[in-house]
């Protein structure tokens, strides 16, 4: 079984400052992990993703999260917010499938971020 | 270069009616998902469809059905809707057993009454 726990529903921080977004999972098998970011009235479009190569992993629009399996976390991290940062971002976790039917996903809760000028 | 196709975008339902979600995509992806999403619980998934001919439940079932159409298309029923299935679904696609991120559309606001 797999789960994922966003540890803040919410996130208020102000443009340009840094922004942390925090994820915690655990998962029976060698984890893949996912952040999604969703922009009011739009649908999930990927941030970056962890496959078991490097624990350091780049995203787009200068987002980055580091894999820490001693402390089973996903942390999503960017040094400096912008106002077009504001969305809600999900963790998810990739759960291998049952069946032979292909992986599945399981979803945090979600953490809104908003950014004030 | 459309990816995954939604519609309609806005639905509003009486108890009791029925509808049917669609979804396509043109990215000739075998996998395909049914997603809700409500406040503070992420997506859970309906039911999803492994490969053309295959459909198979997820986390909450109960209240809907889906077809395969065909390789491209998987639609959601909702035979008799109830208010509990106000919420935001969305579509999604990947390659079958592939850790690629997955493809979303842009989802469909249901609300009952």
């Amino acid at each position: 079984a797999q789960s994922v726990t966003q540890l803040d529903s919410h996130v208020s921080v102000s443009e340009g400052t840094p922004v942390l977004l925090r994820c915690n999972y655990s998962s029976s098998y060698s984890p893949s992990l996912f952040w999604y970011v969703q922009h009011p009235n739009k649908g999930l479009q990927l941030l970056l993703k962890y496959t078991s190569a490097a624990t350091l992993v780049k995203g787009i629009n200068g987002f980055e999260a580091e894999f820490k399996k001693s402390e089973t976390s996903f942390h999503l991290t960017k040094p400096s917010a912008h106002m077009s940062d504001a969305a809600e971002y999900f963790c998810v976790v990739i759960a291998p499938g049952i069946k032979n039917a292909g992986n599945m996903l399981t979803f945090g809760g979600g953490t809104r971020l908003m950014v004030k000028p | 270069n459309a990816g995954v196709t939604q519609t309609p975008k806005f639905q509003v339902l009486k108890t009791g009616q029925s509808m049917t979600l669609q979804c396509a995509q043109d990215m000739n992806h075998n996998s395909m998902y049914w997603y809700r999403q409500d406040p503070g619980m992420g997506l859970r998934l309906i039911y999803y469809s492994a490969s053309e001919g295959t459909t198979d439940k997820g986390e909450v079932p109960n209240g809907y059905n889906v077809s395969r159409l065909n390789k491209r298309e998987f639609s959601l029923r909702l035979e008799s809707a109830a208010p509990s299935q106000t919420s935001v679904y969305f579509c999604a696609s990947n390659l079958r057993q592939a850790n690629y991120g997955y493809t979303f559309g842009s989802g469909t606001r249901l609300t009952v009454v």
